[in-house]
């Protein structure tokens, strides 16, 4: 089935960084798209951004883009996001998950606990 | 972007009742909207995916369909371990985005 673990979440100053990671395991990493997703406190979801298998294609929500990159290193079965210039709106639980690969389409089928991320000054 | 609207925000309903939950999108998304539950303090879980298939382990009370604009999820035979928020989620144009979800709560 898979696990999903996040780390490096905490709190943060308004326009500082951090640096999400995610390990992977009981799964074939190397082979499964990847995404971050994001709920912020007591409110829906949101996706952040998606990178595939290779590493190659990344997409990104357009609250995030510009400031977050995403990144994955295969021989370790890691995912991760570099979160810059932080506003107090990106403060919420961060998601790793993994696609389920069906034809292309972006469904959502393991999920990590989250981190939490905290924006404030 | 498209939209995704589900309706009712918030439902009260007993344990064995036939519980029905719509997303309308704001535009075609053919059949590409899946299900997600969650429950508090945790991750959503998938549900259905691609309108209607239901995803492994999920129990066969859960069943999903519709297409174009108009989606349901349906539990026929609620159970307490159902009381939970459900959200839809449409994959469209490399940029997915959820519903605003639904809390299914206990009368």
């Amino acid at each position: 089935q898979g696990q999903l673990v996040e780390s490096g979440g905490g709190m943060v100053q308004p326009g500082e960084s951090l640096k999400l990671s995610c390990a992977a395991s009981d799964f074939t990493f190397r082979t499964s798209g990847m995404h971050w997703v994001r709920q912020a406190p007591g409110k829906g979801l949101e996706w952040v951004a998606f990178i595939a298998h290779d590493g190659i294609n990344k997409y990104y929500g357009d609250s995030v883009r510009g400031r977050f990159t995403i990144s994955r290193d295969n021989f370790n079965n890691t995912l991760y996001v570099q979160m810059n210039s932080l506003r107090a709106e990106d403060s919420a639980v961060y998601y790793c998950v993994k696609d389920l690969g069906y034809g292309g389409h972006w469904y959502f089928d393991l999920w990590g606990r989250g981190s939490l991320v905290t924006v404030s000054s | 972007d498209i939209q995704l609207t589900q309706s009712p925000s918030f439902l009260s309903a007993s344990v064995g009742d036939r519980v029905t939950i719509t997303c309308r999108a704001s535009q075609d998304i053919n059949i590409y909207l899946a299900w997600y539950q969650q429950k508090p303090g945790k991750a959503p879980r998938l549900l259905i995916y691609a309108a209607y298939r239901l995803q492994s382990g999920v129990p066969s009370r859960f069943s999903g369909s519709g297409s174009g604009t108009e989606f349901t999820l349906t539990i026929t035979s609620l159970q307490p371990e159902d009381f939970a928020t459900y959200y839809c989620q449409e994959l469209s144009n490399y940029h997915p985005t959820f519903g605003g979800g639904t809390k299914v709560e206990i009368k």
